[in-house]
């Protein structure tokens, strides 16, 4: 079965710096990935979609990497604020419009002051 | 991006009522929404797949008895907890795909808190 792993639980990680998330998935071979924002209490807001053929995407402070080879991709918040701190979640998909995304467990990101 | 909107966001019920929740899709039309619950500090878990005019597709493990989708337009997806009980608190997400307009991107409703006492 599908299996999407992130790489941490909770990150914790100083203003300004650069965070890094980690997203691995297996038995899957998706067509996209997708990463969201979810605050406590809310659903997820989306924040970046990157395809197979697409080795990376930036968005702001925020750059997504997809390794097809490798399985993975990696999610980068550069200058980090506290604004940041949520939890982020990705999502491999594939192009039929019927296919739900499924999640990984996410990984509770905390930039401190 | 696209909006989708949840209704309500916070509903208290008894136990052995059933309470309705609406995913409205604001500015796009919706052939299939997607129904997730979320326990605290839990993944999203996809409950089932709602599909405009026919039946909705379950996950396995959730009974379809007890969680009643209806899909009855293309800007309208219902879930509706029947006989809720308190281990039935959770928070509920529904997500819509806009399709060809922008792409594969999947958006969320805000969520609605069901807190069954």
């Amino acid at each position: 079965s599908q299996k999407i792993e992130q790489n941490s639980e909770a990150l914790n990680i100083q203003e300004g710096k650069t965070a890094t998330l980690t997203c691995n998935y297996t038995n899957y071979s998706p067509a996209y990935l997708q990463w969201y924002r979810q605050d406590p209490g809310r659903g997820p807001v989306f924040l970046l979609l990157i395809r197979e053929n697409e080795k990376e995407k930036r968005k702001e402070r925020l750059k997504v990497t997809f390794d097809t080879t490798l399985k993975q991709s990696l999610f980068h918040i550069t200058a980090s604020q506290p604004a940041d701190s949520a939890t982020y979640l990705c999502a491999p998909g594939g192009d039929s419009g019927n296919t739900p995304l499924v999640f990984g467990k996410g990984t509770r990101l905390s930039v401190i002051a | 991006g696209a909006v989708v909107s949840q209704h309500p966001s916070r509903v208290i019920c008894k136990s052995g009522t059933s309470v309705k929740i609406e995913c409205r899709s604001l500015d796009f039309q919706a052939t299939t929404m997607f129904w997730y619950r979320q326990f605290p500090k839990q993944s999203l878990m996809l409950m089932a797949t709602s599909n405009e005019g026919s039946k909705a597709t379950y996950e396995q493990g959730v009974e379809k008895d007890k969680f009643l989708i209806n899909h009855a337009s293309l800007t309208l997806s219902t879930l509706t907890v029947t006989s809720a009980h308190p281990e039935d608190s959770s928070f509920y997400i529904c997500s819509a795909r806009p399709g060809l307009i922008t792409g594969n991107t999947i958006y969320f409703g805000e969520g609605s808190w069901l807190t069954v006492v």
